[in-house]
């Protein structure tokens, strides 16, 4: 059974960092891509970022690219992301989410991350 | 960047059908087939229901169908029931490795 669990998440002031971890079992880890969406309050899902099998094949929803970085460890069979330069919009529930023909097909439970001095 | 719009609400009685629709432009949604949607209900995981328009993951009742024409992909579900109260979103990969949701949709069941 696939299981993704996501721990990291946490109270932190605008401009701070927090790096997000996944950690995944019950399928060949190495074998599928791997993305994170998150859902603000009120809000909808929004895809933030992806990483292929290969973990130098990487993309970025706008809204992070250049304060946000995704990594793998197909060895440990886990997925990051680092956050940085955080700001008040960038308060959600982060999901990790593994990819299967361009589809979302298993999803974490997600972790929160809010960011508010 | 590429926006995909929903209707922010729909509903229906038990054993109706309802249709909600996800449009895009031919850049974007229109320009590929693989959408997907998913069932949210609040504090859990997001659910696949449907993907690359019209398939059904295993598990997946048959009441729940997907079509797409055009720049519009459209979720149908049949025979509603009280469960599937919840709030629906559509997904579409828009260029390479990159996707955007829908603004999602609430379905109440009446």
């Amino acid at each position: 059974e696939v299981h993704l669990v996501e721990s990291g998440g946490g109270l932190v002031q605008p401009g701070g960092s927090l790096r997000l971890s996944c950690a995944a079992s019950g399928f060949i880890f190495s074998e599928y891509s791997m993305n994170w969406v998150r859902q603000a309050p009120g809000k909808g899902l929004e895809w933030i970022s992806y990483s292929r099998t290969s973990p130098s094949v990487v993309s970025y929803a706008d809204s992070v690219k250049g304060r946000f970085t995704i990594s793998r460890d197909n060895a440990k069979n886990s997925l990051s992301l680092q956050m940085n330069s955080l700001r008040a919009e960038d308060t959600a529930v982060y999901y990790c989410v593994r990819d299967h023909i361009y589809t979302f097909d298993f999803w974490g439970q997600g972790i929160v991350v809010t960011v508010s001095s | 960047q590429s926006a995909v719009t929903q209707p922010p609400s729909a509903s229906g009685s038990p054993g109706q059908s309802v249709t909600i629709s996800c449009t895009g432009a031919s850049s974007d949604l229109g320009g590929f087939n693989h959408v997907s949607w998913y069932q949210y209900h609040p504090g859990k995981a997001p659910r696949l229901i449907i993907y690359e328009v019209s398939e059904r993951p295993s598990g997946v009742p048959d009441r729940f169908s997907g079509s797409k024409s055009g720049n519009t992909a459209s979720l149908t579900v049949s025979g509603l029931q009280a469960e599937d109260e919840a709030e629906y979103y559509c997904a579409s990969y828009v260029e390479i490795y990159k996707w955007v949701f829908g603004g999602g949709t609430k379905l109440t069941v009446l």
